[in-house]
């Protein structure tokens, strides 16, 4: 079963416009990862952000977590076309072991 | 550096029919193991996750099942598919605290 949800279901934006997502979960966590999917192949791995970290940067992508609220969001600065992907988050539930993913946000930059 | 196989990539198969699909890693031991399908447009629905050899977990209840006759590989299989077992199926793994690993995924037809 689905874990959760991202919002929006579909984003399109300019090229150098920044990129927000949501992610809302319903249980509690160990941690929750971000993955992005190019069309018609397996889920890339972004970012982890742990349960008792609030906020975690790498390169362009900021991901912040409020577990108050169980929910998660990406933020991708300045955005290229090479950007456009679905992007899913999911959690782990506790389980350490199992992971279950949101319905996903697509992407797309226009050039 | 620890690579992952699944095949085929594309399978169009009729309704009835069986089904195997496999799934292989290389370069890691004693990985956590994991079958989704992901539905067109939608997120990824854990089927099956297995911890060792032997040893699988099923989420849902379904027309599939799993095996694991070795530490690094991973098959699904189905004596009778349905119209609905349609989809993209995806294997991945993952090791303690690490973030999930994908292949590049079966794209299914059942007809």
């Amino acid at each position: 079963s689905q874990q959760g949800e991202e919002d929006p279901q579909a984003l399109s934006i300019q090229e150098g416009e920044n990129a927000t997502m949501n992610c809302s979960y319903k249980t509690s966590i160990n941690n929750l990862q971000w993955y992005r999917q190019n069309s018609g192949r397996g889920l890339v791995h972004l970012i982890l952000i742990r349960s008792n970290e609030r906020e975690k940067h790498s390169g362009r992508l900021r991901v912040t977590l409020d577990t108050s609220k169980k929910s998660s969001s990406l933020l991708i600065t300045a955005s290229r076309a090479a950007d456009t992907a679905s992007y899913f988050c999911a959690t782990d539930r506790n389980t350490g072991n199992q992971f279950y993913f949101g319905t996903g946000t697509s992407l797309t930059v226009i050039p | 550096s620890q690579t992952i196989h699944q095949w085929p990539a594309t399978l169009v198969q009729p309704v009835g029919s069986p089904l195997s699909l496999e799934c292989t890693v290389e370069g890691t031991s004693n990985p956590n193991l994991y079958w989704y399908r992901q539905a067109a447009g939608r997120g990824l629905q854990l089927l099956f996750y297995s911890v060792g050899i032997g040893q699988i977990s099923s989420e849902v209840p379904q027309n599939l099942s799993a095996s694991r006759p070795q530490d690094r590989q991973f098959i699904l299989s189905s004596k009778k598919l349905l119209l609905s077992d349609s989809g993209f199926y995806l294997c991945a793994w993952s090791s303690t605290l690490s973030p999930l690993h994908f292949g590049n995924g079966t794209r299914l037809t059942v007809t």
